[in-house]
């Protein structure tokens, strides 16, 4: 079975611009959770989605938005980026809620 | 609220054992244990459920203590391998919103050296 897979893997973005970050489960997987990773702070839980519902959202401003489609696939978006949000964005699959997660490689995002 | 976990690192010999400790103040039903490699991924461990089950993977075993609301990793007979960061991620809640969150504390980075 293929793993989660992350697009784009590097990113680099200004101040104040949007970015999008795409998600493709592993294959029967419903459940996809995001994190972000910055040195020191560990994995801060951002939201889950399980069918197509966000059903968990960590505590992230409002700039912080996410879907999940049909096929289970998610984004994520961020809007009006801040230089604190550069990090490492993680998404994880499980087959369902609670169980074990699966993470992707991760997108670097950079905000300049 | 964020588990607590401990040693921040560590650093061992091949051979030798650890243990890293989560403590949550919170009332948990599972704990979650993962690996991190520098530049890679987080890998799924085990999962240990509200009972106080012991569970075994390879050379690494869990353990969780309800009553303490604390997971301890055991790592026995170190390999290079078992170097990276290791996370612990708590669920605290059965049912209700936000039951199914994963909370995970800062990590600890293991280095087991030759």
């Amino acid at each position: 079975k293929a793993g989660v897979t992350q697009t784009p893997r590097y990113l680099i973005k200004t101040r104040g611009q949007q970015v999008t970050l795409s998600c493709s489960p592993i294959s029967g997987h419903r459940s996809v959770s995001w994190y972000q990773q910055t040195p020191g702070q560990g994995l801060q839980f951002l939201f889950e989605y399980f069918s197509e519902t966000q059903r968990n959202k960590g505590n992230f401003p409002g700039r912080f938005s996410g879907r999940q489609f049909s096929n289970s696939r998610s984004e994520m978006n961020v809007s009006t980026l801040e230089l604190g949000d550069s990090a490492l964005y993680l998404c994880a699959s499980s087959l369902r809620q609670g169980a074990e997660q699966y993470f992707g490689p991760g997108t670097r995002l950079t905000v300049t | 609220q964020q588990p607590v976990q401990s040693p921040q690192a560590v650093i061992l010999r091949e051979g030798e054992d650890a243990v890293i400790n989560c403590s949550s103040s919170k009332a948990l039903y599972s704990v979650h244990w993962y690996r991190q490699k520098h530049g890679e991924a987080p890998v799924f461990l085990m999962i240990l459920l509200k009972g106080g089950e012991q569970k075994g993977h390879e050379k690494i075993s869990a353990s969780f203590n309800e009553k303490k609301q604390q997971s301890s990793l055991y790592l026995t007979a170190s390999q290079l391998s078992y170097s990276g960061t290791y996370f612990c991620g708590t669920r605290a809640t059965y049912s209700g919103a936000g039951s199914y969150q994963l909370t995970f504390g800062k990590g600890t980075k293991l280095s087991v050296i030759p």
